[in-house]
């Protein structure tokens, strides 16, 4: 595609609700990011995807949290039981660059999925 | 971890001014870049600058990676510059900082 896509765009969870959140990557990009961004704040690490292995998942902030991308190319961020400090923007990013050497080149963002938990 | 400081907080100027933005470390980092989240939230990046000077039309980027921090000048600033500009810079992961944002009024 064009860019990378995120869905939905707005998502309202009450609290204890399971959401799903997906990305699409730029076609072709092997590298996969997720990053959490609060308000105010500047965008947070979660997790990172090579194809369809997932090699770091230490931003994760608990084990609510799970990313997963089966086929190496679309990824679902899953927050099970949401909590109220789960609100925030999800934002995902892909590079046709391995590892940290996509930090080598430009990392290309989604729009972002803005999460407010009630 | 390495200590990011994005300066100023919040900046408000008139359509047509110049501006600077900083970004100090408290040490060496890699790979910095600059992004710009404009009000619809989507992150753009502006410059992959790990050290030097580049320039993209309006828009410049200089790092000293010896002292430790990386300026973003915006001249002939123009409304659609509002939003808020990070650096980020590699560490295990792309480690961003807090921002500034950047209201330009006309």
């Amino acid at each position: 595609g064009a860019g990378v896509s995120q869905s939905p765009r707005y998502k309202v969870a009450k609290r204890g609700q399971d959401v799903a959140l997906r990305c699409d990557p730029i076609s072709g990009h092997v590298s996969l990011f997720w990053y959490q961004q609060a308000l105010g704040q500047g965008p947070e690490f979660l997790t990172y995807f090579q194809n369809e292995a997932q090699l770091d998942k230490s931003g994760l902030p608990s084990d609510r949290f799970f990313a997963e991308r089966p086929e190496g190319s679309v990824s679902t961020l899953k927050i099970q039981r949401t909590q109220q400090e789960d609100s925030a923007v999800y934002l995902c990013a892909s590079s046709f660059r391995l590892g940290s050497s996509s930090y080598n080149s430009p990392l290309h963002f989604g729009n972002g999925t803005r999460l407010t938990v009630t | 971890g390495i200590q990011v400081e994005q300066s100023p907080p919040d900046l408000i100027l008139q359509e047509g001014a110049n501006s600077t933005l900083r970004c100090n470390f408290s040490d060496s980092v890699n790979n910095l870049q600059w992004f710009h989240q404009n009000p619809w939230g989507q992150l753009i990046n502006l410059f992959y600058i790990p050290s030097g000077t580049k320039q993209n039309g309006r828009l410049s980027a200089t790092t000293v990676a010896t002292e430790r921090y990386s300026l973003l000048y915006i001249s002939s600033s123009q409304t659609t510059d509002s939003g808020v500009y990070f650096c980020a810079f590699a560490g295990t992961a792309l480690i961003f900082g807090k921002g500034t944002t950047l209201s330009v009024s006309s």
